[in-house]
């Protein structure tokens, strides 16, 4: 069974660093690696899709790495605002979206202004 | 969000009462989820659909049942609420070419 592990739970940074998420995960046989920002109350906001034969995607200020052979993945974020305050998810897709995706518990993020 | 959309957004009911949460899609995605989300727990599994016609168990499927009687449409009964079944529950799609999940926005229920 596939389990997907964040760390850290919680991270509080200045404005301004730039910053690392670690997701890891059990089983390397993936479709693909997905990253979500979740607000307090909210819904969740799919920020970055790392397929299985990538190494990496960029969106804006946002970088995902995807190492499958050893289970890992960072988002990496730079330049941190007090807007990217927020709990941010992985999720690992086995069985090519058939029986969903496995979630981490997710890491709360905390930029102090 | 994809076009995914979850009614209603909130609901108080009392022990043994009944609801159905609806999920509506405005495309034309195959694959559908219903997840809970709990502090400590994260996000698990309820049941999920392939297609129209089509459903199958999760992780957490015990106390819930699920239809998919038309493709846009995926909905999550609770014959005989229980407390235990507070939560926030969410609504997904998956789009065909890429894979990526999309949520809906979330419906909180509470169970007395």
């Amino acid at each position: 069974k596939q389990e997907v592990t964040q760390i850290p739970a919680a991270l509080s940074v200045p404005e301004g660093e730039n910053l690392v998420l670690n997701c890891s995960f059990t089983d390397s046989a993936i479709y693909n690696l997905q990253w979500f920002r979740q607000d307090p109350g909210k819904g969740l906001t799919s920020l970055l899709l790392i397929q299985s034969s990538q190494r990496e995607q960029t969106s804006g200020r946002l970088n995902a790495s995807l190492d499958k052979s050893s289970g890992r993945s960072t988002l990496y974020i730079a330049a941190s605002q007090p807007g990217d305050s927020a709990t941010y998810l992985c999720a690992v897709d086995s069985g090519g979206g058939a029986d969903g995706l496995t979630f981490g518990k997710g890491t709360h993020l905390i930029i102090q202004p | 969000n994809a076009g995914v959309t979850q009614t209603p957004k909130f609901r108080v009911l009392k022990t043994g009462q009944s609801m159905t949460l609806l999920c509506a899609q405005d495309m034309n995605h195959e694959y559908m989820y219903w997840y809970r989300q709990d502090p400590g727990m994260g996000l698990r599994l309820i049941h999920y659909s392939v297609g129209e016609g089509t459903t199958a168990k999760g992780e957490v499927p015990d106390g819930y049942n699920v239809s998919r009687l038309k493709k846009q449409n995926f909905l999550l009964g609770l014959e005989s609420a229980a407390p235990s079944q507070t939560s926030v529950y969410f609504c997904a799609i998956v789009t065909t070419n890429t894979g990526e999940l999309f949520f809906g926005e979330g419906s909180r229920l509470t169970v007395l």
